[in-house]
């Protein structure tokens, strides 16, 4: 089936880094999509990109949907500690059975010792 | 309330006990999903109701048993479940043909 390869699958912040995560595909999605998942809850949406070239800002998050359509990437600027969680992408065909959500293994984000 | 709602947060059961999760949603959505999510593993898609209407059952086996009563609530019924289906089991809704899910806290479900 379609996967989506998402990295990295963990990193460490400092409080004030920039951080980067991005995921491809070998799939052409129409939609792509961010989340964060707190521990204990349920992914809640961040940004979602519904076209190719097109970068999205959300306070300090920028995502960009890729050019060929097969990738994604997300930026955090200046982080803070309450920006550990997990990052997933997702992406998403058209509709119908094609238009369900195909997730990334996520980026955990932890915050350095 | 708002949003999606999962009840219970927390469930342990014997291998022998039945017992279902629910979900409702607050979003006036027409879809609605069930994933479970395990460690290290991508979020794997159970079943989809698209306006109380099944359109998915990826291979789940048959001790799962999805129920869509309307269009705002989603049942799981559980039964003989095994150690490995311990995992965060996630509702979540949407309004298709847009995009983006609005999922729910989670049930946190353990199997003794």
């Amino acid at each position: 089936g379609q996967q989506l390869n998402q990295s990295p699958q963990s990193m460490f912040i400092q409080e004030g880094e920039d951080v980067s995560m991005n995921c491809t595909s070998s799939s052409i999605f129409n939609t792509w999509l961010w989340y964060k998942q707190d521990p204990g809850e349920g992914p809640v949406l961040l940004i979602a990109l519904y076209k190719a070239g097109e970068l999205t800002s959300n306070g300090r998050l920028t995502a960009q949907f890729g050019i060929t359509r097969k990738d994604s990437f997300l930026n955090i600027s200046a982080s803070i500690p309450s920006d550990v969680g997990i990052y997933f992408c997702a992406g998403q065909l058209n509709g119908g059975s094609q238009g369900n959500l195909i997730f990334g293994k996520g980026t955990k984000l932890s915050v350095k010792p | 309330e708002t949003g999606v709602t999962q009840t219970p947060r927390h469930l342990v059961m014997g291998m022998t006990n039945k017992k279902s999760l629910k979900c409702e949603q607050h979003l006036g959505h027409n879809a609605m999903y069930w994933y479970k999510q395990s460690a290290k593993k991508p979020l794997e898609l159970m079943f989809v109701y698209n306006f109380k209407e099944q359109t998915e059952n990826n291979s789940v086996p048959s001790r799962f048993s999805p129920e869509c009563p309307n269009s705002s609530h989603l049942f799981l019924h559980l039964h003989t479940l095994q150690p490995e289906d311990s995992a965060l089991y996630l509702c979540a809704s949407s309004q298709q043909p847009n995009y983006g899910y609005t999922f729910g806290s989670g049930t946190r479900l353990t199997v003794v």
